[in-house]
């Protein structure tokens, strides 16, 4: 079947801009996650969305990142005034039961 | 809170030769472990996985690992090495706390050479 699906595979912004990064977990998951990738940094946990309940953001950087999942199925990850250090590759898993964890293909942003 | 260590950052081996990765961990109850890979340019792929009972664990792609409490490790091994199985390898906690989320090691990097 199909696997988790994010979109763009790559954005190149400028400095100050905002960008907006969508993902599609796999049909059914009610758990949705987004992590960073970053070299200095390695994966980092962002945010957690589980069914109806408040979402998880103590992994969010700052105050410039936020995200949404509506209808309890795709989510946007929305970083507000990008700086160069947002640049990274930003990946979506979602899960069934909140164990297994099933990754995309990730968005490498690119900030200049 | 939990933390991840794999103590090799970069390995090579020949191709049909036999790979053992190193992953430790620090927590608290009985863990949940995982190994992924990730290939460039690629997400990441869930070779296994450890929640509880028999302590070694078979994969994908002819993967397997051993959960030895006493030590604190998962290691991650297989017995002949396949030029295509050159890629990053994550080993990773699920944590108990709030929302599961996962934290990884620092990656290592696996060199096949011809």
């Amino acid at each position: 079947g199909a696997g988790v699906s994010q979109s763009p595979s790559n954005k190149v912004t400028e400095k100050g801009k905002d960008v907006e990064l969508r993902c599609d977990p796999i049909s059914g998951h009610t758990a949705l996650y987004w992590y960073r990738q970053s070299l200095g940094q390695g994966l980092e946990f962002l945010i957690y969305f589980q069914g109806n309940s408040a979402p998880d953001k103590s992994g969010l950087p700052s105050d410039r990142f936020s995200a949404e999942r509506t209808g309890g199925s795709v989510s946007t990850l929305t970083i507000q005034r990008t700086q160069q250090e947002d640049s990274a590759v930003y990946l979506c898993a979602s899960a069934h039961n909140s164990y297994e964890q099933y990754f995309g293909p990730g968005t490498r942003l690119t900030v200049t | 809170a939990q933390s991840v260590t794999q103590p090799d950052i970069h390995i090579t081996v020949s191709e049909g030769a036999s790979l053992e990765l190193r992953c430790n961990y620090s927590y608290g109850a009985t863990p949940y472990l995982f190994w992924y890979v990730q290939s460039p340019g690629q997400g990441l792929q869930l070779l296994l996985k450890y929640f509880s009972g028999d302590t070694l664990v078979q994969g994908i792609k002819g993967f397997e690992a051993e959960f030895k409490r006493s030590q604190s490790s998962f290691n991650l091994r297989k017995p002949s090495v396949h030029w295509s199985d050159a890629a990053e390898y994550f080993c990773a906690v699920l944590g108990e706390t709030s929302g599961s989320r996962l934290t990884f090691g620092e990656g290592t990097q696996l060199t096949v050479n011809p």
